[in-house]
């Protein structure tokens, strides 16, 4: 099991907003990371920090904390998006990272 | 560009130890801030966390993995390495290496490897 807990699977129409929540006690007090994974592919940091994109990642994608929940949002999903999303942060102790189940984000 | 990349067997037997490299190219592995990491992935399923390390030699570790790995450094090579013993066929996984960066607390892991595929034969 893990310390942070997502959705399995949502789904968003083609231009349309998504967003994807991850809950966990450790987020009161640090933040969380999130991951796009495409099949068959690396790990991509999306979203770090309070909401910060690296460098090549679109503005469509954004983050947010509201207590022990965090929310990765992309606002006008291209088909593209089409992949797994991970959270990540540290657990309860500080000392180690966890990662959420991950969601797996379909674009209609 | 800052780049990692894994190396190791592709396949090994149960109950041995699976010795896995990741070579950093493009920034010094003893940058301030830099920790790096190991996660894996097992076919089908998401991502998990196996451990980090400092230049320093400082490490920590995923407690439920704790008992069975090792990371390492080697600065002199910009290498740094995860050892995994007594495995099984549940080891079966792509392992990738990662640079964890940032602020503490506020870190992620900004720059991953490819990946590498290992599987645990009996």
């Amino acid at each position: 099991s893990s310390d942070l807990t997502q959705d399995p699977a949502v789904s968003v129409a083609l231009g349309q907003t998504v967003t994807i929540t991850c809950r966990g006690a450790s987020l009161t007090s640090y933040y969380a990371s999130w991951y796009q994974q495409r099949p068959g592919q690396a790990p991509v940091l999306v979203i770090y920090g309070e909401n910060n994109r690296p460098s090549g990642i679109p503005d469509r994608f954004s983050g947010s904390r509201s207590g022990n929940t965090v929310s990765l949002t992309i606002t006008g999903a291209q088909a593209e998006d089409e992949a797994d999303y991970y959270c990540n942060s540290r657990d309860n102790s500080g000392n180690h990272v966890v990662f959420g189940g991950g969601t797996k984000v379909t674009v209609l | 560009q800052v780049q990692l990349q894994e190396s190791g067997p592709g396949l090994v037997k149960a109950s041995q130890t699976l010795s896995l490299r990741c070579t950093v190219s493009g920034v010094s592995i003893s940058t301030f801030g830099s920790y790096w990491g190991w996660i894996r992935q097992h076919p089908g399923k998401g991502l998990e966390y196996i451990a980090h390390i400092y230049h320093t030699g400082s490490a920590y570790y995923n407690p439920s993995l704790k008992s069975r790995v090792t990371m390492s450094v080697d600065r002199s090579k910009n290498q740094f390495s995860l050892t995994v013993n007594s495995l099984t066929a549940a080891d079966t996984a792509t392992y990738y290496c990662a640079r964890l960066y940032g602020d503490y607390g506020s870190d992620a892991f900004d720059i991953w490897g490819q990946g590498t595929m290992v599987t645990v034969s009996s």
